[in-house]
């Protein structure tokens, strides 16, 4: 069964930091790329950051970049999200995900998502 | 960035009746649509993906269809474990992009 399970959520005041972690477990995590996504309180989905299975490519929106390093550690099965610089409007819970997926062509979509962990900025 | 635009943003519905839910890209994206299914206090879960696949576990009752521009969702005899909000996403082309939601209550 495959499992994602977020962590190092909290509140933080706005210009500091902040790393998420994210434990995958039932797959083989170096076979797939990751995703992260947020949602604001009672808001809808936003991308945040995706990473290739091997570390090696990084994306980011324009909301995020150079502020947001999304990264992974495949002998732990873990991919983080550090996060800088923060504002109000990074408030919201953020997901792990599994994708996009890559088989012929990288097909945008993600298949698990962890519970989430809730990120709250604010002083 | 492709807009996805859905509608209607709330719905309300009676047991046992079949709903249907729209999504309309701003541009062409051919079959690459996924739609996602959140229950009040949960994280999102694929239940569609390229338009019309059902992801793995996700009932029958569901079913997706449409391409280019203008997607849907159906829900056969809808029940009680369906109230839910429900999102589309096109997966076509980078970067994603999501619709904005559409909640489904029981009426």
């Amino acid at each position: 069964e495959v499992q994602l399970v977020e962590s190092g959520g909290g509140l933080v005041q706005p210009g500091r930091s902040l790393k998420l972690s994210c434990v995958a477990s039932g797959f083989t995590f170096n076979n797939y790329w990751m995703t992260w996504i947020r949602q604001a309180p009672g808001k809808g989905l936003e991308w945040v950051a995706s990473i290739t299975n091997t570390g090696g490519t990084t994306y980011y929106p324009d909301s995020v970049k150079g502020r947001f390093t999304i990264s992974r550690d495949n002998a732990k099965s873990t991919l983080y999200l550090q996060m800088n610089s923060l504002r109000s409007e990074d408030t919201a819970t953020y997901y792990c995900t599994r994708g996009p997926i890559t088989t012929v062509e990288t097909e945008w979509y993600f298949d698990f998502w962890g519970p989430g962990t809730m990120v709250t900025v604010s002083s | 960035d492709i807009q996805m635009t859905q509608s209607p943003a709330s719905l309300s519905a009676s047991l046992g009746e079949t709903v249907t839910i729209e999504c309309r890209a701003s541009e062409d994206i051919y079959n690459g649509l996924a739609w996602y299914q959140q229950k009040p206090g949960k994280s999102p879960q694929l239940l569609i993906y390229n338009a019309n696949n059902l992801h793995t576990g996700v009932p029958s009752r569901f079913s997706g269809s449409g391409s280019g521009t203008q997607f849907s969702l159906k829900i056969n005899s809808l029940q009680s474990e369906d109230v839910a909000s429900y999102f589309c996403q096109q997966c076509y082309d980078y970067p994603p992009t999501f619709g904005g939601g559409t909640k489904l209550e029981l009426k």
